[in-house]
This record gives C-alpha cells, sequence and structure tokens, in this order.
C-alpha cells in the first residue's frame, strides 16, 4: 500500500537554528499539504501545493517558515530560525483529483520537532 | 474563531460499549465531512467520511451521522474494543479561496477498557 514518506521523523534542535522537513507523498498525487499539529490539538494547514505551484499559504509565518516543491513531486518545509513555540508534529498529507475518493487526504507519520 | 468544534474532549467506554463524540460547525460552504484516527505518534488516518447530501453513513461498526440544519455530526463506534483507543478527529472540508483544506476539531481522546 503506497504512502507519503517523511523524515526525519523527530528532530530536536535549538532556538535560532535553521531545520528541515522532506516529504514524499503517493506516487501521482499532484496536491500536497503541510500540517502543523501542537500537542493536544488538530492538525492547523501551513501550505498546500497543487502541482509545484502554492495554493494556500495564508497560515504559513512567511518570516521564518519557507516550503518548496519544485518537481511537483518531493517538499520540503524549512523554519529559520527556530523559536520555542515552533516544538509540535509537522505533518504531511497528499491527495488525488484522479483517485476515485477525491477528498481523501493521506497523511505522513509526521516529523516530531522538539526546539530547545 | 474555531470554525469546528468537537466534544468531548476525552472519553472512556467500556469494551463492547458504544462511543459517541459530536462535532459542530459554522461554515455553511463546507462539503466534505472526514473523521480520522491518530494513534500516539503517527499521523491521522482516515476513518470515514460524509457529504452534506448524506444523513447516515455506516462502515463496519463506525457510523457518522450528519443534520445538515443544525450543523452537527457525530460518530458512533459500536461494539467498542481496547484497540479503538486513540484521538479522533472531525473535520471539515474548506474550499474557499481555492484551496481544498480540512479544518480540524480539536480531537477526542477515546480510552476504551477491557
Amino acid at each position: 500500500e503506497a504512502e507519503v514518506a517523511q523524515s526525519p521523523r523527530y528532530k530536536i534542535t535549538e532556538k535560532s537554528q535553521a531545520v528541515a522537513f522532506w516529504c514524499d507523498p503517493i506516487s501521482g498525487h499532484a496536491t500536497l499539504y503541510w500540517y502543523r499539529q501542537i500537542l493536544g490539538q488538530g492538525p492547523e494547514l501551513l501550505v498546500q501545493f497543487q502541482d509545484e505551484s502554492v495554493v494556500d499559504d495564508s497560515q504559513l509565518p512567511k518570516d521564518r517558515f519557507s516550503a518548496e516543491r519544485l518537481k511537483g513531486v518531493d517538499s520540503t518545509l524549512k523554519i529559520q530560525p527556530a523559536e520555542l513555540g515552533d516544538s509540535a508534529m509537522y505533518l504531511c498529507a497528499s491527495s488525488s483529483r484522479t483517485s476515485g475518493a477525491l477528498d481523501t487526504q493521506y497523511f505522513g507519520p509526521g516529523t516530531r520537532l522538539t526546539v530547545l | 474563531q474555531q470554525q469546528v468544534k468537537q466534544s468531548p474532549q476525552s472519553l472512556i467506554v467500556q469494551k463492547g460499549g458504544i462511543s459517541i463524540i459530536n462535532c459542530a460547525y459554522e461554515n455553511t460552504a463546507f462539503d466534505y465531512f472526514p473523521w480520522y484516527q491518530q494513534f500516539p505518534g503517527k499521523g491521522p488516518a482516515l476513518l470515514i467520511a460524509i457529504r452534506p447530501d448524506v444523513s447516515e453513513k455506516k462502515e463496519g461498526r463506525f457510523t457518522i451521522s450528519f443534520n445538515k440544519s443544525a450543523k452537527q455530526f457525530s460518530l458512533h463506534i459500536m461494539d467498542s474494543q481496547p484497540g479503538d483507543s486513540a484521538t479522533y478527529f472531525c473535520a471539515a472540508k474548506d474550499t474557499q479561496g481555492g484551496s481544498e483544506k480540512l479544518v480540524f476539531g480539536k480531537g477526542t481522546k477515546l480510552t476504551v477498557n477491557p
């Protein structure tokens, strides 16, 4: 069964350092999402890509966060500089308009970020 | 502003019992309502979903009841099992502005005692 891959699974960094997370969506999925999930809360969308284009980044803190999906396949989310409040689970999801379940978003296992 | 309100925050049920989780929303533009199940350290996994033109959907032990006029929907887990112990999130798809983001509730931690 195809899955969304994410790495690393865990990342510990110090405040003001740069961190990067990688996501490989399910093959053929044109839509890719990055969500942030704070402990005890539901996921919140940071950015949505359709192929290589950003569809929605209204909730992305652009002064420190950036995201790219250069070839419309895998994606990288970067934080620079990291702040204590960035400690959270970062989830990647993908979906396909060509599949039978048009609205299903499939989530990866996430990257647990701890900022010290 | 919380667009999807979920309750209860936590729920303890005995094995074989019925678990019920409720969600309410305000935005009538929402057009798809999934429920996700999340185990500790894992990403959310789709459990069951419904569109607003249907009042009920059942898949095995899991049923969604949807009340469009009240803007409420709920998840019922019949014959709850210890393996169902997880956090459950309701969500709604928001298509405004060209995106198709899911707006999640805050989650319900379900514990099923043996």
